[in-house]
């Protein structure tokens, strides 16, 4: 149980062109999702926390109009980038928290790889 | 402030050595999660741990233990008999009220043959 998923694993695209990236909680509610980026040889950083049928919360120096969150079900968080640019290219892991659950533990996805060339 | 430092950037070891990674933690919440993930060359995390506040009880899985003190906000990591599976990085994590994870800067430990 408490398997989460990202699509794309990994995409390619060019710059100014825009790129949405699922999470889904696939056998669990999740009325909370992390999205989270990793530079390479770096940590995760927390970009935004994402509630269902609200506005996201975006952590300081995270442009909110760059990087669209949106939690439409208990079950699926978008993080769409707008325009990326190449300085946007990192490894992007998305999070959730099962509802069912009492306690801080999250489920993490398999990240997806964005490379903008 | 919350904060978690891995003072140990990379960390070299010979197959069935013992390893200690370290974690050190800030916070001011007297409630609070620790976790540790290890992160393998494919980049998903894997859950190894998760431990609240309360509970200062040492822990051991197989070959991995933890050790956790928070009289020195540490709460570290051993591996024991360390294997050339075992080469990954591995991040501290502290959960703050709501569930944010601030995670440390990792440890990368690569365990020859």
């Amino acid at each position: 149980g408490a398997v989460v998923s990202q699509h794309p694993s990994w995409v390619i695209c060019k710059s100014g062109t825009s790129v949405k990236i699922e999470c889904r909680s696939l056998d669990f509610q999740a009325t909370t999702m992390f999205w989270y980026r990793q530079f390479p040889k770096q940590s995760l950083m927390l970009m935004a926390t994402s509630n269902e049928g609200s506005k996201a919360t975006y952590e300081q120096g995270v442009e909110k109009d760059k990087f669209l969150i949106n939690h439409a079900s208990l079950t699926l968080s978008t993080l769409t980038v707008t325009s990326a640019h190449p300085e946007d290219s990192s490894f992007y892991i998305c999070s959730a928290r099962d509802r069912g659950r009492v306690g801080y533990e999250q489920y993490f996805g398999p990240g997806t790889r964005l490379t903008v060339t | 402030a919350q904060k978690v430092t891995q003072a140990q950037t990379e960390i070299s070891v010979v197959e069935k050595e013992d390893v200690t990674l370290d974690c050190v933690y800030e916070t001011r919440d007297t409630t609070y999660y620790l976790f540790w993930y290890k992160q393998p060359p494919s980049g998903e995390l894997v859950f190894l741990i998760r431990r609240n506040s309360f509970d200062e009880q040492n822990e051991i899985s197989g070959r991995y233990s933890w050790n956790f003190q928070k009289s020195t906000s540490s709460f570290n990591f051993t591996i024991t008999a360390s294997q050339v599976v075992d080469s990954a990085v591995y991040f501290c994590a502290l959960s703050q009220q709501g569930g944010k994870l601030i995670f440390g800067q990792g440890t990368e430990l690569s365990v020859k043959p």
